[in-house]
């Protein structure tokens, strides 16, 4: 059964640092999403994203944020400048055409910033 | 007012009783719920989704939506140790926003 992949499943960096955050989405699926769960909290909506550029984005999506998708099948998020707060677990998703309320979701990234 | 809210629990059961999980939404332009699945430290996992009112059968799972009350359950019937998980209510609107809004989610045991 198709599924979405995320790597690293878990890192740290120093406050102030970039990460990039890897998904690979459901090989026919066209629109991708991250989230992000803040332990003990709810999932949080980030971004979306279609055709090669973001058709929505939360507030918590502010300048530090951007996503890419550099080839045919990966999708990035990637942190400018972490900060403490950004620690969670961050979740890629992927849904096909017309069916943007299915959305899969991948195992996540644990973020941890120090 | 939060968009929605779900009681997080813990809810705990024996197994093979009949598990009932729901939430409160405030919005009325949602019309899709889902019901996600999520095991510790792990990626939602959907179970289900319904659109607009009605109820919807899967197995052991039903997803039941009462747009009238704005309130939506998912039913386990037969509840194994395997089930047990958090539970996560999502919803969204039709066209337009493309976002999940979720619950916080009820944590489920179910004890052999």
């Amino acid at each position: 059964e198709p599924e979405v992949t995320q790597t690293p499943s878990h890192q740290v960096t120093q406050m102030g640092q970039e990460v990039i955050l890897r998904c690979v989405p459901i090989s026919n699926h066209l629109y991708f999403y991250w989230y992000r769960q803040i332990l003990g909290q709810k999932v949080e909506f980030l971004v979306s994203f279609y055709n090669n550029e973001i058709s929505e984005k939360s507030e918590i999506f502010d300048d530090q944020f951007s996503v890419e998708r550099p080839d045919g099948s990966n999708f990035t998020l990637k942190i400018r400048s972490t900060k403490l707060e950004d620690s969670a677990m961050y979740f890629c998703a992927s849904s096909a055409d017309g069916m943007r309320y299915e959305q899969y979701f991948g195992p996540g990234t644990r973020l941890t910033v120090t | 007012q939060k968009e929605v809210e779900q009681d997080p629990g813990p809810l705990s059961v024996p197994e093979g009783a009949i598990v009932s999980l729901n939430c409160t939404y405030s919005n009325s332009a949602f019309q899709y719920f889902m019901w996600y699945r999520q095991y510790s430290r792990k990626g939602p996992e959907l179970l289900m989704y319904t659109y607009s009112s009605g109820n919807k059968e899967d197995g052991r799972f039903t997803a039941q939506v009462d747009k009238s009350s704005k309130y939506i359950s998912l039913f386990i019937r037969d509840s194994q140790p395997s089930d047990s998980a958090t539970y996560l209510c999502a919803t969204t609107t039709q066209g337009g926003s493309e976002k999940l809004v979720f619950g916080k989610g009820t944590k489920l045991t179910v004890n052999p």
